[in-house]
C-alpha cells in the first residue's frame, strides 16, 4: 500500500496557484518525496522530487516540512492542461502509487 | 529531450499466447522498471532491473513474467502464457543513479495489452 495520504480531489481556477498537500508521516531517512502526474492513461510524468530541502523547477515548487512528514506541491499558475491525477510518493527505488489527487483546473 | 519509448502501443493477443513488450530506456540510464495499470486501477510496480539482473520484484511478477536487456538499448518484458487478467497498460521507466542509488524515473507512453 502507498505510504502517503492525499485528498482525493481538488479544484483550482485557471491562472491561480494550485497547492496540493501530501502526508508521508512514515517516510524513512533515505526516501525521497516524488511527485508525478498522470493525464488520462498516459505514462506518469515526473514533476519534481526532494529529500529535505524545498525545490523548484520549471514545472513546480515542492515545500517539505522540517520534520519531513508532509509536503506541498505548488503549481504557481495552473492551466487547463494541468488537469490530471497527481501522485505524491515517498520512495527509494520502486515507486508505490496510491490513488492520488484528481486536480481539476477550471476556466 | 531524451525520452523512454515503447513498442507496440497496442498489443492484442489470445489467452495462452506469449507476448513481448519492448522498451528503449533513456540512453545513459542504468535502472529499468516495468509497471502496469489495469483499467481504472492504480499504477503497480512489477520489477526493477540493474546491472543485468532483477533488483526487486513484486508479487505480481511471477514465473510467467521475465525481463531481459538483450542488447545495449532495449529492455523487454515477456509474458509466457497470457491470462485475461494480464490485460492492462504496461509502462516502462528508467532512471539514472545519484550517490549509488536510483533517482527520478522517467516513464514511457505505455503499451496497452489486451488479452482475449
Amino acid at each position: 500500500d502507498a505510504k502517503t495520504t492525499q485528498p482525493p480531489s481538488m479544484d483550482c481556477a485557471e491562472g491561480r496557484a494550485a497547492n496540493l498537500p501530501c502526508n508521508h508521516s512514515t517516510i524513512s531517512g533515505n526516501e525521497y518525496v516524488y511527485w508525478y502526474r498522470q493525464i488520462h492513461s498516459q505514462g506518469p510524468q515526473y514533476i519534481i522530487h526532494g529529500l529535505k530541502n524545498n525545490e523548484t523547477n520549471e514545472m513546480a515548487s515542492l515545500i517539505i516540512t522540517e520534520d519531513r512528514k508532509s509536503s506541498t506541491l505548488i503549481l504557481p499558475h495552473a492551466t487547463l492542461r494541468d488537469t490530471a491525477v497527481y501522485y505524491c510518493i515517498s520512495s527509494y527505488g520502486k515507486l508505490t502509487f496510491g490513488q492520488g489527487t484528481i486536480l481539476t483546473v477550471h476556466p | 529531450e531524451p525520452e523512454v519509448t515503447q513498442t507496440p502501443s497496442h498489443q492484442v493477443t489470445q489467452m495462452g499466447q506469449e507476448v513481448i513488450l519492448r522498451c528503449v530506456p533513456i540512453s545513459n540510464h542504468l535502472y529499468f522498471y516495468w509497471y502496469r495499470q489495469i483499467l481504472g486501477q492504480k499504477v503497480e510496480f512489477l520489477v526493477s532491473f540493474y546491472n543485468n539482473e532483477i533488483s526487486e520484484k513484486s508479487e505480481i511478477f511471477d514465473d510467467q513474467f521475465s525481463v531481459e536487456r538483450p542488447d545495449g538499448s532495449n529492455f523487454t518484458l515477456k509474458i509466457r502464457s497470457t491470462k485475461l487478467e494480464d490485460s492492462a497498460m504496461y509502462f516502462c521507466a528508467s532512471s539514472d543513479i545519484l550517490a549509488g542509488g536510483p533517482i527520478e524515473q522517467f516513464f514511457g507512453p505505455g503499451t496497452r495489452l489486451t488479452v482475449l
